[in-house]
């Protein structure tokens, strides 16, 4: 059973046409919730850390938001070059408390 | 900050051949994790080091999968009689702990494709 469900798994968007991934999660206690992107052929790339509901983090066009089951990064007026795979993860608390557990991911392609 | 190094980057390898990947992480991070990635899917966890110590295996990381860390330094990922199903990208992350975040930053990865 996935703990971390990423959707859509695929985006198609046209430049500047605005948008949000959806990373829902099951856990009894979050130390953490991480969003990467990953190009292809290519190791993740940090984004953002989120830990409490109600947090919102900012970079760019990105800003990722958090609530007590799901998070959102939501992509404003993207740009070709934005197109990626974006990976959640969650770090739980408790005895495994350092290893990230992702999910698949969602393929973002931006049209110019 | 140069980052989170892997060697090498490719390996094509026949089956039941032996290999070995290695990773150097950020300097003075003292945590340092291994993941596989196959294609379609996230990352998941193999295995994690805390300086020299490895302080988990995931049960992903059968008999024939052994990982070391001397010195609390670099790390390298051992892959004993490979097969077919072990073709994917290794992928190595470091992180500082104590810190406020405890991220973890990935390095470029090491493809190993097994025939």
């Amino acid at each position: 059973e996935d703990q971390v469900t990423q959707s859509p798994e695929a985006l198609r968007l046209q430049e500047g046409e605005s948008s949000s991934l959806n990373c829902s999660y099951t856990v009894s206690g979050l130390r953490g919730l991480f969003w990467y992107r990953q190009d292809p052929g290519k190791g993740p790339e940090f984004l953002f850390t989120l830990y409490s509901a109600g947090e919102e983090k900012e970079k760019e066009r990105l800003k990722a938001t958090l609530t007590k089951k799901e998070s959102f990064l939501h992509i404003t007026a993207p740009k070709p070059e934005d197109s990626a795979t974006y990976l959640c993860a969650k770090r739980d608390s408790g005895g495994s408390n350092y290893k990230l557990t992702f999910g698949k991911g969602t393929l973002l392609t931006v049209n110019p | 900050d140069t980052g989170v190094s892997q060697d090498p980057r490719h390996k094509i390898t026949k089956r039941g051949q032996n290999v070995t990947f290695r990773c150097d992480p950020i300097s003075e991070h003292n945590r340092l994790y291994w993941y596989r990635q196959t294609l379609g899917q996230g990352p998941e966890f193999l295995t994690y080091f805390q300086n020299e110590a490895q302080l988990e295996k995931s049960r992903l990381l059968s008999d024939r999968f052994s990982a070391e860390r001397p010195k609390g330094s670099f790390s390298t990922l051992e892959i004993q009689r490979t097969e077919q199903g072990d073709s994917a990208m290794y992928l190595c992350a470091s992180s500082r702990t104590p810190g406020t975040t405890d991220t973890q930053y990935f390095g470029p990865g090491t493809r190993l494709t097994v025939l």
